[in-house]
């Protein structure tokens, strides 16, 4: 199947843990993001690579640390886990830097306890 | 105040029903329009995508984009039960297509 992937689907740590989240598009696309999705369903971008090159860092404090491989990966680390970065991540990806839309994963649901 | 405001509702309609789904947003240089539509516990599947203004068809959808009045909308025919979900508008700017701006979703339900 075509899609974008994300693992894991839920992930529930404690305030303070480290962890991550590793997502992988077979679609081609040259652009990947994080989006992180809040209690109110806003959705807000937090990063944006272009062919392993970062060009979108939203105001997102440094404990979040993405990473891309290669151009079909993009990873998020989270550091010193706080309640407030409970929430849903999206990963998706697009052709060129989003022209057509984007395509998103199903999701992370993080909850921080 | 938001870039870009939707009504979140809910919005509860009888099956068959037209629905009618807005956004106004602030920023002119927004050129790409689009639609997503989000299933409980889901991602956002895109469902309409519109450059610039005027109207687009895909079966009983239909985008219109007035880039005069800033203000996009989203009609469904024939509402299905199946169409029950969260609708969120997205927009861009030409020169920075990789940074979508959402409206807070507006919450739909189709009842039969």
């Amino acid at each position: 199947d075509t899609a974008v992937s994300q693992t894991p689907k839920y992930l529930v740590t404690q305030m303070g843990n480290d962890k991550s989240i590793k997502c992988e598009q077979n679609l081609g696309h040259d652009t990947m993001y994080w989006y992180k999705q809040d209690s109110k369903k806003f959705l807000k971008i937090m990063f944006s690579y272009n062919n392993k090159e970062l060009i979108i860092n939203e105001t997102v404090p440094n404990r979040f640390s993405p990473k891309s491989p290669d151009k079909a990966h993009l990873n998020l680390h989270i550091n010193s886990l706080e309640l407030g970065d409970s929430a849903v991540y999206f990963c998706a990806s697009s052709r060129e830097q989003g022209i057509g839309g984007y395509t998103f994963g199903s999701g992370t649901r993080l909850t921080v306890v | 105040q938001k870039e870009v405001e939707q009504d979140p509702g809910p919005l509860s309609v009888p099956e068959g029903a037209i629905v009618s789904l807005n956004c106004t947003y602030s920023n002119s240089a927004f050129q790409y329009f689009m639609w997503y539509r989000q299933y409980s516990r889901k991602g956002p599947e895109l469902l309409m995508y519109t450059y610039s203004s005027g109207n687009k068809e895909d079966g009983r959808f239909t985008a219109q984009v007035d880039k005069s009045s800033k203000y996009i909308s989203l009609f469904i025919r024939d509402s299905q039960p199946s169409d029950s979900a969260t609708y969120l508008c997205a927009m861009a700017e030409e020169t920075s297509g990789s940074r979508l701006t959402f409206g807070e979703g507006t919450q739909l339900t189709v009842n039969p």
